[in-house]
């Protein structure tokens, strides 16, 4: 079983809609979550990081925790053509030594 | 500004070869990683290194080494390659063990 579940999409959206991209996990243990955004043919790069539970907000952007379901969320309000790209969640080891990333949903926002 | 590059960005080689991928990032960042990004695998950790001289193996290090002599760089090498070994490779570094991990533009190898 992968440490990190993804639906890889892919996901095509109109310009305006809300996006809801989500990830499963396995290991309930202490989590610190990460949401990367990837574009084609780039590094990912970090869009948000969480702690616990519970929602963290950031412009457009906000990602959410639910322990208790082992589930990770990141919705994006508003969506633009810009925001087309790979989203990958990641899940640190309890130690911090290792990410354990998703294998990404490919998103496109229709103009 | 502060940066991770890697180089070559594309590299088609020989089965049996010996290949060599550079990674600098000039952040002195101690942290440092090595993944390879397949469809239907996402990001995988080959190696990682917290420290000069240290060096530790990820979730799919055969085949692939790593030295660590200097902050800076961690080279990554594939001592004979292998068509499975057709991938794109990704470099990241990061300040702390938890903290945000700062990725490199990626170089992709092509394995025939």
């Amino acid at each position: 079983q992968k440490e990190v579940e993804q639906d890889p999409g892919p996901l095509s959206v109109p310009e305006g809609a809300i996006v809801s991209l989500n990830c499963t996990y396995s290991n309930s243990a202490f989590q610190y979550f990460m949401w990367y955004r990837q574009y084609s043919r780039k590094g990912p790069e970090l869009l948000m990081y969480t702690y616990s539970s519970g929602n963290k907000e950031d412009g457009r952007f906000t990602a959410q925790v639910d322990k208790s379901s082992k589930y990770i969320s990141l919705f994006i309000r508003d969506s633009q053509p810009s925001d087309s790209a790979t989203y990958l969640c990641a899940r640190v080891s309890n130690t911090g030594n290792q990410f354990y990333f998703g294998t990404g949903t490919s998103l496109t926002v229709i103009p | 500004d502060a940066e991770i590059t890697q180089s070559p960005r594309h590299k088609i080689t020989e089965t049996g070869r010996q290949v060599t991928l550079a990674c600098h990032q000039t952040w002195n960042h101690n942290n440092m990683f090595w993944y390879r990004q397949d469809l239907g695998h996402g990001l995988r950790l080959i190696h990682y290194s917290y420290g000069v001289h240290d060096t530790n193996k990820g979730e799919v290090s055969d085949g692939y080494s790593v030295s660590r002599s200097n902050t800076e760089d961690l080279p990554l090498t594939l001592e004979s390659a292998a068509s499975s070994q057709t991938s794109v490779y990704f470099c990241a570094s990061s300040e702390s063990r938890r903290d945000t991990q700062y990725f490199g533009p990626g170089t992709r190898l092509t394995v025939l």
